[in-house]
């Protein structure tokens, strides 16, 4: 079955600290690939997309990711964080009439 | 963990009929659900803010007539498309916030629409 796994629950990084979050699926062929963010009490808000073209996406708020295919991957990166990016965030793939998201991860920043 | 069931999965009517999107929380209590819809090649976008017992919040340029969202107990939401038109035909998806607030964000897995 197609499936999101986002590797890491929960991640409690200190400000400054860089981030990598982690996105695998398992669709094949063509996917477009998603970075959300939701902050409580917020709705979901997008931070990036990829559809085709350049595989390092950069989006708002010095986020980026990238979709490497070999590894079915499209992890998110900041170099800097801020205790405003605590958050949960979420990544999705899209593949023809097929939305999923990942479980999510929650994001803790000390200040 | 959290699973959030979403029914109809996928759905073709009529234009003129209307189609009721059931979004249910299957083992915890939504206080809160979003329903969002997203449009091809495009991110998903929020149409409305549906709290258990009270009337939806809708975001601006949707039409609170025509898009009827029903949230009456802790585990269902209904999102009903009344007169479908084919600029209705979308991918429909619900998102479930756990009661006591928090980080418990989980997504149903969507209705795709498609009215002929």
């Amino acid at each position: 079955a197609q499936s999101v796994s986002q590797h890491n629950h929960h991640v409690i990084l200190s400000e400054a600290a860089s981030l990598e979050l982690g996105c695998n699926y398992s669709y094949g062929g063509t996917v477009n690939l998603f970075w959300y963010v939701q902050y409580p009490g917020q709705h979901l808000q997008l931070l990036l997309k990829y559809f085709s073209g350049d595989p390092l996406v950069k989006g708002i708020k010095g986020f980026e990711a990238e979709f490497i295919k070999s590894k079915f991957s499209f992890n998110l990166r900041k170099p800097s964080v801020q205790w405003s990016d605590t958050a949960e965030y979420f990544c999705a793939v899209h593949n023809n009439n097929d939305m999923r998201f990942g479980a999510g991860t929650r994001l803790t920043v000390k200040p | 963990g959290a699973v959030v069931s979403q029914h109809p999965s996928r759905v073709i009517c009529k234009s003129g009929t209307s189609v009721k999107i059931e979004c249910r929380s299957l083992d915890f209590q939504a206080t809160t659900m979003f329903w969002y819809r997203q449009f091809p090649k495009q991110s998903l976008m929020l149409m409305a803010t549906s709290n258990e017992g009270s009337k939806a919040t809708y975001e601006q340029g949707v039409e609170k007539d025509k898009f009827l969202i029903n949230h009456a107990s802790l585990t269902l939401s209904t999102l009903t498309v009344t007169s479908a038109h084919p600029e209705d035909s979308s991918f429909y998806i619900c998102s479930a916030r756990a009661q006591g607030g928090g980080y418990g964000y989980t997504f149903g897995s969507g209705t795709r629409l498609t009215v002929v």
